[in-house]
Order: structure tokens, then sequence, then C-alpha cells
């Protein structure tokens, strides 16, 4: 089954405590994206990949990390998590620019 | 600065009728275009796109409407089904922007028996 795979689904973790979300995907896609969700905002984009090695900024990258060392895989990392950073996040990918983006179902992190 | 406008929180509509959602752009370098349905504790999930070249596209009960000349795009759903219920975003996608996609803010939309 093509899909979009997140983990963990949900996180409750402290300020400071470095955490990774992973998204993998099986659909040999070329583009992958980080996205967060809060409320009255929509998604806004935090990172994308075009290609393994190639990754570029969103609309809200401050405070995040990404790497793209594979082709399915592009972990989120957040290196000194603030409580800013609570929110629901989705990967997504798509073959080309373009093209409809499949989302994974969502990590919702909370960061006390 | 919101590139992305859905000005309509929420809206709701009787089952059998037509659902008409909107939203308005700034940027003209935009030229992709797509709507997006979600349902609670779910990712988004595709429903139509279209690209600036066209000004409509249609799968099913789902038509989505562009006019370029005034940054609108519209999404209508005929007839429109209880199933229909959920948070509808569209995005934006501009040209060379590699895969750097805009969305608004969402409307509810709810069907009613």
């Amino acid at each position: 089954e093509a899909q979009v795979t997140q983990n963990p689904r949900y996180l409750i973790t402290v300020t400071g405590k470095k955490l990774t979300v992973t998204c993998s995907q099986n659909m040999n896609h070329e583009y992958m994206s980080w996205y967060r969700q809060d409320p009255g905002l929509g998604l806004r984009q935090i990172y994308y990949s075009m290609n393994v090695e190639v990754t570029d900024k969103g609309d809200v990258p401050e405070g995040y990390k990404v790497s793209r060392k594979e082709k399915r895989n592009f972990p989120l990392i957040l290196e000194s998590p603030s409580p800013n950073q609570t929110s629901l996040y989705f990967c997504a990918s798509s073959l080309f620019r373009a093209q409809p983006q499949h989302f994974g179902d969502g990590t919702r992190l909370s960061i006390l | 600065d919101q590139q992305v406008k859905q000005n309509s929180p929420s809206l709701s509509v009787q089952e059998g009728r037509i659902s008409i959602l909107n939203c308005d752009y700034t940027n003209s370098m935009f030229d992709y275009f797509l709507w997006y349905k979600k349902y609670p504790a779910e990712g988004p999930t595709f429903l139509i796109s279209i690209s600036s070249i066209k000004d409509k596209n249609e799968d099913g009960r789902f038509t989505v409407f562009l006019n370029k000349s005034a940054k609108h795009l519209s999404l209508h759903i005929v007839p429109s089904q209880p199933g229909d219920s959920a948070v509808y975003f569209c995005a934006a996608e501009p040209t060379g922007g590699g895969n750097k996609l805009t969305f608004g803010t969402g409307t509810q939309l709810k069907v009613e028996l």
C-alpha cells in the first residue's frame, strides 16, 4: 500500500530535549516536505526536499533541521525544542513538483 | 503576510445542495493550485487540482474554477453529501518553486441532513 509513515504519532516531552520525528515513504517520490498545523493558521511548510541531499527552507524553518540522506526518508529534527513548537506535524511526498502531495497521518508534539 | 486566504472559516450546507468554497491568493507567481480535504486525526488528502493554463477542472462531483485576473479560485461540490463534512484547504505552488506549497487557513464544511 502506498503510504507516508510518520513516527511517533504522539509525543510529550520537555523543553530542550532533542527529538526526531521520522518520515518514510514507499512510493519512490522525489519530493518530500514537512508542515505544521496550528489553529487559525492552516498548514505552514517548514522544510522541503527536491531530492537526496537537496533541501530548502519553507515558511517557518526556525528551530528545525532536516536531512535527506536516502530517497525514502526525511526526518525532522528539533535540536532544542521549545513550547512554541507544540503543534501537529505532517510529512508529505510527491513524485515531482506540480503533483499532488501524499500526507502522513500526523505527529502531535507537546513541548512542556 | 498570508498569500493564500480562505476568508470563510466555516460553511454549512444542506445535503443535496451545492457547496462553494472560496480561496484568494496574492502571489502572481503561483501556477498550480490544489484542494485538500482533511478529517480529524488524519492527514490531508488530495481532492482536485488545476494548472494556471486552465480555468476549470472537473472530477465527478468536484469542480475547481480559477479566475487568474481576480486571483481567485473556488471549489464546487454538487451534490453535497454528509461524508463531505471536513476541513478543506486550498494550496498554491509557484513557478520554479521546487516543492514550496502555501496553504490557506481552511474552511470547515458541514453538510446537514
